[in-house]
């Protein structure tokens, strides 16, 4: 079964409109942090923001913001006032304990998004 | 701004060939990664580092993978005998503090296997 689920192969935005990238995840641990990573046509992972499974509130940075819904396990990255810098992949990632101990993560990564900008 | 710089950005090699791939992870940086992702799909773990040990590794990080910090600087992934399968971009990463979200990325290294 996936842990990562992004549903969504592509996404097309007109520059300065928001857009939410979703992304679903599953796990059993109580204890987890979820973030996300953008990967331009250059290749390169640039991490974008970080939720924690015991964080309140939503978390921002920027123009990113996440959608974090834990009952639902889901945490959707929006990205607000779309530049035509965004277009690019989006990967949603999760770490969770690989040992019952819970002193390791070992991430996964979902399929990603692509996200294209038009001007 | 300090970033994690990988070396060769392009490397072809023949099946059955070794390779080793190069890394400098951030200095003040204590955790160390590699991921691998194969043309279109998603980034996979392959093995973390810390305290010249592997702390973790991936079901993919089989006996013809190795890692290496040969010295204060350079953390390495070496392939013994590569495949064609084993054709993908490589990232290496690091953090200050383990389980760090924040990991920071090399620009990878794309492997041809030819």
């Amino acid at each position: 079964a996936q842990k990562i689920t992004q549903t969504q192969p592509g996404m097309f935005v007109q520059e300065k409109e928001a857009v939410t990238l979703d992304c679903t995840y599953d796990t059993s641990d109580q204890s987890y942090g979820l973030f996300w990573y953008k990967q331009p046509s250059s290749g390169e992972m640039i991490f974008l923001i970080y939720q924690g499974s015991y964080d309140e509130q939503n978390a921002t940075e920027g123009r990113y913001s996440l959608n974090f819904q834990k009952a639902r396990k889901s945490t959707n990255l929006v990205i607000s006032a779309s530049q035509l810098g965004d277009s690019a992949m989006y990967f949603c990632a999760m770490r969770e304990p690989s040992d019952p101990s819970g002193g390791s993560y070992i991430p996964t990564f979902g399929r990603g998004t692509s996200l294209i900008v038009h001007p | 701004e300090p970033e994690v710089t990988q070396t060769p950005s392009h490397q072809v090699t023949q099946m059955g060939q070794e390779v080793i791939l190069r890394c400098v992870p951030i200095s003040n940086h204590l955790y160390f990664y590699w991921y691998r992702q194969i043309l279109g799909q998603k980034v996979e773990f392959l093995v973390s580092f810390y305290n010249n040990e592997i702390s973790e590794k991936s079901e993919i990080f089989d006996d013809q993978f190795s890692v290496e910090r040969p010295d204060g600087s350079n953390f390495t992934l070496k392939i013994r005998s590569t495949k064609l399968e084993d054709s993908a971009m490589y990232f290496c990463a690091s953090s200050e503090r383990q389980g760090s979200y924040e990991q920071y990325f090399g620009p990878g290294t794309r492997l041809t296997v030819t």
